[in-house]
């Protein structure tokens, strides 16, 4: 079985500053592929960033960046330069064959 | 954009009656997806689809059944609709494009309150 944890319920930060989100996992497959979504207050799921477990590498897009740790099975989500925009729901989700499993989310506010 | 469309966007029914919620896609893609979102749970897949007349069941698939007649076209009803299926439902389409991750991309959701 699947499972992804994300453990922080709410997170805030001030506009222009760097906050990190927190994603562990489980999984006995040995391909998968992790991803973070973004959900703001619209309902519409937009994928923000994803990485193949197979690469070492930490991908980035812009200012959404991730600290990939296989060994420990964490997935992170460091967004920097905040801006009033990136308030929403993040998801981090985890897919292997055929399906992609979901975390809790975590609700980012961003303070002007 | 991936070319998702859901009908309706908003629904609310009494306890009892058969619901039946469309997902549309433009683009001819394979694998579908249906899943329910609930406070606390994120997403949760409730029925999923791999080509015309091909479905399997997700995590969360009692009281719900699934069919695909054509590749754009992808229903999920409730047959007799009860309140713990009040939730928002989304659709989802696999990309094979965006290989290897095989990305999915969600439709705008539909709100279903069973009263």
């Amino acid at each position: 079985a699947q499972t992804v944890t994300q453990s922080q319920p709410e997170m805030s930060v001030q506009e222009a500053e760097t906050v990190t989100l927190s994603c562990t996992y489980d999984t006995s497959e040995s391909d998968y592929y992790l991803f973070w979504y973004k959900q703001p207050p619209s309902r519409q799921m937009i994928l923000v960033i994803r990485q193949e477990a197979y690469k070492q590498q930490n991908a980035t897009e812009n200012r959404f960046s991730v600290n990939f740790q296989k060994a420990a099975k964490s997935f992170s989500l460091k967004i920097s330069d905040s801006q009033l925009g990136d308030a929403a729901m993040y998801f981090c989700a985890l897919q292997g064959a055929q399906k992609l499993v979901f975390g809790q989310g975590t609700r980012l506010t961003i303070n002007p | 954009d991936a070319g998702i469309t859901q009908s309706p966007r908003h629904k609310v029914t009494e306890t009892g009656t058969p619901v039946t919620l469309r997902c549309h896609q433009t683009e001819n893609h394979r694998y579908m997806y249906w899943y329910r979102q609930d406070p606390g749970h994120g997403l949760r897949l409730i029925h999923y689809s791999y080509g015309v007349k091909d479905t399997d069941k997700g995590e969360v698939s009692d009281g719900y059944s699934v069919s695909r007649s054509k590749t754009e076209d992808f229903l999920l009803t409730l047959e007799s609709a009860t309140s713990s299926q009040t939730s928002v439902y989304f659709c989802a389409i696999r990309n094979p494009r965006d290989f290897p991750t095989d990305t999915q991309y969600f439709g705008p959701g539909t709100r279903l309150t069973v009263l």
